[in-house]
C-alpha cells in the first residue's frame, strides 16, 4: 500500500533559525496536504498542493510539491517559538474520491528554543 | 468552514468495556472518517463512515472491535469494543468539505484504558 515517509522525526531549532520538514510518497499524488497539530491538541489543515511544482506560502510559511507529484517540503523562515508543534504532510492517493482518505507521513516535532 | 464535535473528550475506561465516540458536524457532509494516534504517533485511518450503509474499513480495523453507524450527514458514532490498553489512543473525526479542499478534523476523544 501507499507509504508517506517523513524526515527529520525532530528539529531542535534556536528562535529566528529556519526550519524544513521533508515529505516523500511510495507512489504518485493526487494531493499532499500539510497539518498542525500543537502539544495536547488535534491535527489543523495548513494548505493543500494539488499541480505538480506548486508551490505555496502563507507568511512564513513556504510549501512546495514535487515536479512527479511524490514528495513536498514545508520550509519555516525565521521560527517563533508559536511554530512548535508537530507538522504531518498526509497524502491522497491518485485516483477513486475518498477525499478524506489520507496517508499521513510520521511528522516532524519541532521544537524552538527562545 | 466545519466546526466538529466529538464526545466525550477524555475517559478513562476499565479493560473490557466499550465506548462510543460521538462526532457532529454543523454542516451536512458527504464524507465522514475516524482516525486513531496512538501516543506519539501519526495519524492512522481506521474507516469511512458512509451513511446509509456499512462503514468501509481500512486494513487492520474490524467492524466488531470498531463499530461505526453514521445514521446521517451530520452525526457519526464510533464505538471502541472490549477495549485493552492497547487502545489506548487519541480518536478524531475528521470531515472532508468544501469540495474536498480542506479536510477537518475534531478536536479528539483521548482514551485512556487501565
Amino acid at each position: 500500500g501507499q507509504q508517506v515517509m517523513q524526515i527529520p522525526q525532530y528539529q531542535h531549532v534556536q528562535e529566528g533559525e529556519d526550519f524544513t520538514t521533508y515529505c516523500n510518497s511510495s507512489t504518485t499524488l493526487s494531493n499532499i496536504q500539510w497539518y498542525k497539530q500543537r502539544p495536547g491538541g488535534h491535527p489543523v489543515f495548513l494548505i493543500q498542493l494539488v499541480k505538480s511544482g506548486e508551490v505555496k506560502k502563507q507568511k512564513r510559511l513556504t510549501f512546495q510539491f514535487g515536479e512527479a507529484k511524490k514528495n513536498s517540503s514545508l520550509h519555516i523562515t525565521a521560527t517563533q517559538t508559536t511554530d512548535v508543534g508537530t507538522y504531518f504532510c498526509a497524502g491522497r492517493p491518485t485516483g477513486g474520491t475518498s477525499y478524506g482518505k489520507l496517508t499521513f507521513g510520521q511528522g516532524t516535532i519541532l521544537t524552538v528554543h527562545p | 468552514s466545519a466546526v466538529i464535535s466529538q464526545k466525550p473528550s477524555r475517559d478513562i475506561c476499565q479493560r473490557g468495556t466499550s465506548l462510543t465516540i460521538q462526532c457532529q458536524v454543523d454542516s451536512q457532509v458527504t464524507m465522514m472518517f475516524w482516525y486513531r494516534q496512538q501516543p506519539g504517533q501519526s495519524l492512522t485511518l481506521i474507516a469511512t463512515a458512509n451513511q446509509g450503509s456499512e462503514a468501509t474499513y481500512e486494513s487492520g480495523f474490524v467492524i466488531d472491535k470498531f463499530p461505526i453507524s453514521r445514521p446521517n450527514l451530520t452525526f457519526s458514532t464510533l464505538t471502541v469494543s472490549n477495549m485493552s490498553p492497547e487502545d489506548s489512543s487519541i480518536y478524531l473525526c475528521s470531515v472532508a468539505a468544501d469540495s474536498g479542499n480542506t479536510i477537518y478534523f475534531g478536536e479528539g476523544s483521548w482514551l485512556t484504558v487501565v
